[in-house]
């Protein structure tokens, strides 16, 4: 079973502060979803990273691929209330089961104004 | 809006009964999924259809099933409901069944919050 380990659990910040949210496995994933979930709304998909190593940017958020593919960090830069959400990563497993993503529990992050 | 729907928003039953929750997938998505989300177990994977067929289960109950439609349309089928039931319960669609080597993109619609008394 492919289980991932999201860190902190909660976070509580001040706008314009900066954050980093980890994602851990034992498992290797062909690749990983970062989403944002608001209250009571489905999460909505933010980035997909494929390449071990891979940075991607969107806007202030940053997301990075492990090396060996098996952990992802999300930074976030000069945070804004408007980033008030649920971020869970989500990893496709390779061969046969890429489609099926496993979910961490994900970081609640709140910023105050 | 992400282009799938789900109805009901929310649904209260009792202990022993059985529901039915609809989906509906975004314009020209053949693949559906079904998602729990409970405070304690996060967002757990059910099963997944595509093009009206069964393409993979995860962590579904016997005493849930569901059915994809000819018009795409999905069903969830939850019976002999238990207090430990209560969730929010997610649909979500894509294109396709995955690409080798690739995450599909799923898009979700807005849940069904199941209460059971």
């Amino acid at each position: 079973t492919q289980l991932l380990e999201q860190s902190p659990q909660f976070l509580s910040i001040q706008e314009g502060e900066n954050l980093t949210v980890y994602c851990n496995s034992s498992s290797v994933f062909s690749s990983l979803q970062w989403y944002r979930q608001e209250p009571g709304e489905g999460p909505v998909l933010l980035v997909t990273v494929v390449t071990g190593g891979e940075v991607k940017k969107l806007k202030r958020l940053t997301f990075q691929f492990g090396d060996a593919r098996k952990d992802s960090s999300l930074h976030i830069t000069a945070a804004q209330p408007g980033d008030t959400g649920l971020y869970l990563c989500a990893g496709a497993g390779s061969g046969g089961s890429n489609y099926k993503l496993t979910f961490g529990k994900g970081t609640l992050l709140t910023v105050n104004p | 809006d992400s282009g799938v729907t789900q109805t009901p928003k929310h649904l209260i039953t009792a202990t022993g009964q059985r529901v039915t929750l609809r989906c509906s997938p975004r314009s020209g998505d053949l693949s559906v999924y079904w998602y729990q989300q409970s405070l304690d177990q996060g967002l757990q994977f059910l099963i997944q259809y595509y093009n009206g067929e069964e393409r993979a289960k995860g962590n579904i109950l016997e005493r849930f099933s569901a059915q994809q439609f000819p018009d795409l349309h999905s069903e969830l089928n939850l019976s002999s409901l238990e207090l430990g039931d209560s969730a929010l319960y997610f649909c979500a669609s894509s294109v396709g069944a995955g690409l080798a080597g690739v995450g599909v993109e799923q898009f979700f619609g807005p849940g069904t919050r199941l209460t059971v008394l």
